[in-house]
C-alpha cells in the first residue's frame, strides 16, 4: 500500500501546453505539500493545504494552481509550461500543520521539450 | 528561503566505515529533522530532534544538535551499501513557521 502516490510518475511535454499532477495520501493526514526540486537537488516548498485550505502559498507563478477537493487529495495544474518548469515535483503529506515529520511520494519527473 | 545547509556536498565511504554529515541553520527552530533520498524515489523522515534534546538515536543512526551553535550532525555507523543516498536536514525558515526548508543534501556513496 503506497502511502502518498502521486500520478503520473514521468510526465514530458511541449513548452506552451498545461498538464495536472495528481496526488492521494492514504494516511489520514490533515497536511499536504507540494515541493519542486531541481537539477541540483534543491528542494523548495510551493503550497501546502491544512484540510483543503490553503496555508502556504510561496513566490510561484500564477501558472501553477493546486487544488485540494478532499483533505487527501491535492492536485496541481500547470498552465502553458515553460523550459524552466521541467523539474521534479513532490507531493507530501503530515499529521497535521506543524513542523512534523513529512511523508513523501515518489516525485513526477516533468520535462519540458 | 533556505535555511539549512549540509556539509560535505559528498561524501564517499567504505562498507563498514562511519558516516557523520552536518547541517548549519540560521535561525531558531523548535525542532530539526533529517531526510534520506535514494535515486529516483522521494525522501524518507529519519528522525527529528527537539531544540531542548542535544542527542537522538534510531539504530544505527545518532543525531545531534547544538542550538548555541546552529548545528546538527547526523552519524550512520558500520555503513552499508544500502545507505547510499543523498541526506537532508529539514528545519523551519524562522520561529513559528509552518513550513520545513530544506537544505542542498549531502550526496553519500558506500562502497562495497
Amino acid at each position: 500500500d503506497t502511502a502518498v502516490s502521486q500520478t503520473p510518475k514521468y510526465l514530458v511535454t511541449q513548452m506552451g501546453n498545461d498538464k495536472s499532477i495528481k496526488c492521494e495520501q492514504n494516511l489520514g493526514h490533515d497536511t499536504m505539500y507540494w515541493y519542486k526540486q531541481d537539477s541540483k537537488k534543491f528542494l523548495k516548498i510551493m503550497f501546502s493545504y491544512n484540510n483543503k485550505e490553503l496555508i502556504i502559498n510561496e513566490t510561484v507563478p500564477n501558472r501553477f494552481s493546486p487544488k485540494s477537493p478532499d483533505k487527501a487529495h491535492l492536485n496541481l495544474h500547470i498552465n502553458s509550461l515553460e523550459l524552466g518548469d521541467s523539474a521534479v515535483y513532490f507531493c507530501a503529506s503530515s499529521p497535521e500543520v506543524g513542523n512534523q515529520p513529512q511523508h513523501f511520494g515518489d516525485g513526477t519527473r516533468l520535462s519540458i521539450l | 528561503s533556505q535555511q539549512g545547509e549540509e556539509d560535505p556536498q559528498a561524501l564517499s565511504i567504505q562498507e563498514g566505515e562511519n558516516a557523520t554529515m552536518n547541517c548549519s541553520y540560521k535561525t531558531s527552530i523548535n525542532n530539526l529533522q533529517w531526510y534520506r533520498q535514494n535515486s529516483g524515489r522521494g525522501l524518507v523522515h529519519l528522525i527529528l530532534i527537539r531544540s531542548n534534546e542535544r542527542e537522538k538515536h534510531s539504530g544505527r543512526l545518532r543525531v545531534t544538535l547544538d542550538t548555541s551553535k546552529k548545528s546538527s550532525s547526523l552519524l550512520i555507523t558500520a555503513s552499508r551499501a544500502a545507505d547510499t543516498a543523498s541526506y537532508f536536514c529539514a528545519t523551519p525558515p524562522r520561529a513559528g513557521s509552518y513550513q520545513l526548508t530544506f537544505g542542498k543534501g549531502t550526496k553519500l556513496s558506500v562502497i562495497p
